[in-house]
């Protein structure tokens, strides 16, 4: 299994903007999955993107992934103060996480 | 929410005290993970079940072992419990892992808040 490095590691920004943080990985994978964790809480699975697709949206959620670079990206639209947590991407076989992106939206 | 819990929340030990962590979980999955976050690591594996009795080892399993009896229950016991596996533990589940069958989404339980003095 491989460890995905997001990119940045923390990310602050004001309620209203959007908020984009990034993935990249090493291997080949057959999906790729994006995580929110709230302070002190479990992880939450967010949205899965397989191979084959390029975009999936989800709400205010936006995923691309680009598997000739290796690299997916999260976008959050119109952040809300509830949207500060750590974002997280892993892939498929037995998963495995980074560091993680730290997101603060100031209210 | 996925119906995953961990017992205990919180435990704070002593050093060489032999620890277990329980996660249970009322979803019939078939596999189940323990994961350690630690500030600045991320969420690292230390081993996880695909079955009953079937378990593998994560990237940081020196120091523990884990049994899976039934379906529902993944232990993680520390033997003897050191400093350095101050952590919180994660226990997660999923449906199917891997290829392009099933969903590969995990739940994750609450965590426990392990401190070893």
């Amino acid at each position: 299994s491989q460890q995905g490095e997001e990119d940045p590691q923390a990310l602050s920004i004001q309620e209203g903007e959007n908020a984009t943080m990034n993935c990249s990985y090493k291997t080949s994978i057959n999906n790729l999955q994006w995580y929110r964790q709230n302070s002190g809480r479990g992880l939450v699975h967010l949205i899965l993107i397989r191979s084959n697709e390029r975009e999936k949206h989800s709400g205010r959620l936006r995923v691309t992934l680009d598997t000739s670079k290796k690299s997916s990206s999260l976008l959050i639209t119109a952040s809300r103060a509830a949207d500060t947590a750590s974002y997280f991407c892993a892939f498929d076989y037995i998963p495995t996480f980074g560091r993680g992106t730290s997101l603060i939206v100031h209210p | 929410d996925a119906g995953i819990t961990q017992s205990p929340r919180h435990k704070v030990t002593e050093t060489g005290t032999p620890v277990t962590l329980r996660c249970h979980q009322t979803e019939n999955h078939r596999y189940m993970y323990w994961y350690r976050q630690d500030p600045g690591h991320g969420l690292r594996l230390i081993h996880y079940s695909y079955g009953v009795k079937d378990t593998d080892k994560g990237e940081v399993s020196d120091g523990y072992s884990v049994s899976r009896s039934k379906t529902e229950d993944f232990l993680l016991t520390l033997e003897s419990a050191t400093s350095s596996q101050t952590s919180v533990y994660f226990c997660a589940i999923s449906e199917a892992a891997g290829g392009n069958g099933g969903t590969d989404t995990q739940y994750f339980g609450p965590g426990t808040r392990l401190t070893v003095l």
